[in-house]
């Protein structure tokens, strides 16, 4: 079983319209969260990073909230676009001197015109 | 001024045959590490260094040799190629030990026909 777990698996959405992709971790100590996007043939990109004390991140149309006690993060895409589609993300990463970082199976976001 | 680049993009070869493919970064991080992705996406790490110094080294085939000539360059020779081995290639790099997050390269497709 996975430390980081997202859900849903796959997303199909209209272009323009709001979506949340969710992720609960139980890795501890937790250290930081972060997002990455990955477009189609290219390498993840960090879209946010929160540390245990930050609730809320926003990059652009994009929305990350975390909830420490529970180990829930959801990524929200605002007004989504055709560019929006890709795979997310997420992983976490203990507070220890090995850093080392989970990573979830990720969410494939497909937005449709 | 790519930060992170790894050749070749595409890599197509027969099985048994060795292959190597290369990565560089110019970010000036200490640790780089090397991913396989699956053709269900899946992100999962393989090898890390830290300075040219083994610290990650995941259940992976002993045909898979990782080398860091220094702490820009981390290489990855595979022998004896098999079907299996087929997959999306990508390096990455961090400052520390990616608690600070990582940077990714594009990629190398592996195809073992």
């Amino acid at each position: 079983k996975n430390q980081v777990e997202q859900s849903p698996q796959s997303l199909i959405i209209l272009e323009g319209k709001n979506c949340t992709l969710q992720c609960n971790y139980t890795v501890s100590p937790f250290s930081n969260l972060r997002w990455y996007k990955q477009d189609t043939g290219r390498g993840p990109v960090s879209l946010t990073i929160m540390t245990f004390s930050e609730n809320t991140k926003s990059n652009g149309r994009y929305t990350a909230t975390l909830d420490a006690d529970t180990k829930q993060s959801s990524l929200h895409i605002t007004a989504s676009q055709l560019s929006d589609s890709a795979s997310y993300i997420c992983v976490v990463s203990f507070r220890s001197n090995a850093g080392k970082s989970t990573f979830g199976d990720g969410t494939t976001l497909t937005v449709k015109p | 001024d790519t930060a992170v680049s790894q050749t070749p993009k595409y890599l197509v070869t027969q099985m048994g045959n060795d292959k190597s493919i290369k990565c560089e970064q110019n970010l000036g991080h200490d640790t780089m590490y090397w991913y396989k992705q699956d053709s269900k996406k899946f992100l999962k790490i393989m090898f890390s260094y830290n300075n040219k110094e083994l610290i990650i080294n995941e259940t992976v085939p002993n045909r898979f040799s990782p080398k860091s000539p220094d702490k820009a360059h981390l290489n990855l020779h595979i022998n004896s190629l098999e079907l299996g081995d087929s997959a999306v290639y990508f390096c990455a790099s961090s400052q520390r030990t990616g608690r600070d997050g990582y940077t990714f390269g594009s990629g190398t497709r592996l195809t073992v026909v």
